[in-house]
């Protein structure tokens, strides 16, 4: 079975702040990739940023990246450098081996000026 | 670009009556997914199929059905709809990965369901 979780319902950052949002799995697919989306106000599903199991490197995509700790089973997205534009819902998400790719219940960021 | 089509967009519809939300891709993409989102509840997967001619039940498939048409199509049906199925309905699609691959997930606008 898989699972995800995203303990933190709502998070206030300060802008220009770095901020990190917790992101806990379990599954028993040896193989299996994380991901990370922003829903913005308006409703689309953005991509962030993606990390296999196997990887050994954090990946990182701008100002985004992503704290992989295998052992602790936890992928929590780093955002340095708040902006304002990055107030929104973020979702975790799991994919096993079997391509069914589920979501964890977000957390909401706001950005403060 | 089209990407990820469904329709329809808004919906109303009487407890105990039926539709089918339509998704399109045109990105030649093997793996679909259709996820509801509910407030506090974040996206939970109804249904998904890896490929073409296979379909699997996600986490909350009760009161659903999911029909694989072709490569580009995958259509939900609510044979007779409930007030608890009121939400917002997302299709998605993915290049189907076997390993190691980002494989992004590409959703649709979203389709709002409201059951009286």
């Amino acid at each position: 079975a898989q699972k995800i979780t995203q303990t933190q319902p709502g998070m206030f950052v300060q802008e220009k702040e770095a901020v990190t949002l917790d992101c806990t799995y379990d599954t028993s697919d040896q193989s299996y990739g994380l991901f990370w989306y922003k829903q913005p106000s308006s409703g689309e599903m953005i991509f962030l940023i993606y990390q296999g199991s196997y990887d050994e490197q954090n990946a990182t995509e701008g100002r985004y990246s992503l704290n992989f700790q295998k052992a602790r089973k936890s992928a929590n997205l780093v955002i340095s450098a708040s902006q304002l534009g990055d107030s929104a819902m973020y979702f975790c998400a799991l994919q096993g081996g079997a391509q069914k790719l589920v979501f964890g219940q977000g957390t909401r960021l706001t950005i403060n000026p | 670009n089209a990407g990820v089509t469904q329709t329809p967009k808004f919906q109303v519809l009487k407890t105990g009556q039926s539709m089918t939300l339509q998704c399109a891709q045109d990105m030649n993409h093997n793996s679909m997914y259709w996820y509801r989102q509910d407030p506090g509840m974040g996206l939970r997967l109804i249904y998904y199929s890896a490929s073409e001619g296979t379909t699997d039940k996600g986490e909350v498939p009760n009161g659903y059905n999911v029909s694989r048409l072709n490569k580009r199509e995958f259509s939900l049906r609510l044979e007779s709809a409930a007030p608890s199925q009121t939400s917002v309905y997302f299709c998605a699609s993915r290049e189907r990965v076997n390993l190691q691959g980002a494989g992004e997930l590409f959703f649709g606008e979203g389709s709002r369901l409201t059951v009286l």
